[in-house]
């Protein structure tokens, strides 16, 4: 069976700190992968995607990259985060073409102070 | 991109009461979905529906695809209080990207 992994499960960083957020998918092969975030108690805002190796999307300017350096790791980073960076983020994996919908990670609390 | 409003944007229910909320979309889609987020975790897929008119249940909830696949509907009978988090829809029409609701937070007071 897939199984997605997301870590760490929170995070306090600093401004002005480096970041760097894993995500792996398990038991399948050439994965759909997704960054999202959320503020509290709001919707999803889609981040990146990345549908292979080295091919990454972005839906909004930011201060964060993403990476697919693997068929099944996604890393979401920064290189000096800013107090907006703060929230929920959301790695999600899907199978493109097909309508199974996404599976999402347990998610990583970023607090920056 | 492309979001879906859910209505209403939050609730707040007596245990034992049902819930209904909604999302419409400007576009149509083939694929409707419905999923649950608790506190602190990642959104979990309650129900999905294929087809128009469609109606499908998953214990106590039931959700519809709407005749003009332009908006789908979720209805939790006999609410208890793990059901509290944040439903999302979301919908598709190629299944290539999908897109989500803006959300409804359910609080169940029991």
């Amino acid at each position: 069976s897939q199984t997605i992994h997301q870590w760490p499960a929170t995070l306090v960083q600093p401004v002005g700190s480096p970041l760097s957020l894993e995500c792996t998918v398990e038991g399948t092969s050439n994965p759909n992968l997704y960054w999202y975030r959320q503020a509290a108690g709001r919707g999803l805002q889609l981040l990146f995607y990345s549908v292979g190796i080295g091919q990454i999307s972005s839906e909004v300017p930011q201060n964060l990259s993403a990476s697919r350096p693997q068929d099944r790791q996604f890393i979401l980073s920064s290189k000096k985060l800013l107090l907006s960076d703060s929230g929920f983020y959301l790695c999600a994996w899907s199978v493109l073409g097909t309508a199974y919908g996404y599976t999402f990670g347990s998610g990583t609390r970023l607090t920056v102070v | 991109g492309q979001q879906l409003n859910q209505s209403p944007q939050s609730m707040f229910i007596q245990e034992g009461e049902d819930v209904s909320m909604n999302c419409t979309s400007s576009s149509i889609f083939n694929t409707w979905l419905w999923y649950k987020q608790d506190p602190g975790e990642g959104p979990v897929l309650l129900i999905a529906l294929y087809k128009a008119g469609e109606l499908t249940s998953n214990g106590r909830l039931t959700a519809q695809f709407g005749i003009t696949r332009k908006d789908s509907f979720l209805n939790i009978s006999a609410s208890i209080p793990s059901d509290v988090g944040i439903y999302f829809c979301a919908g598709t029409l190629t299944g290539n990207q999908f897109y989500f609701g803006t959300g409804t937070s359910l609080t169940v007071i029991p």
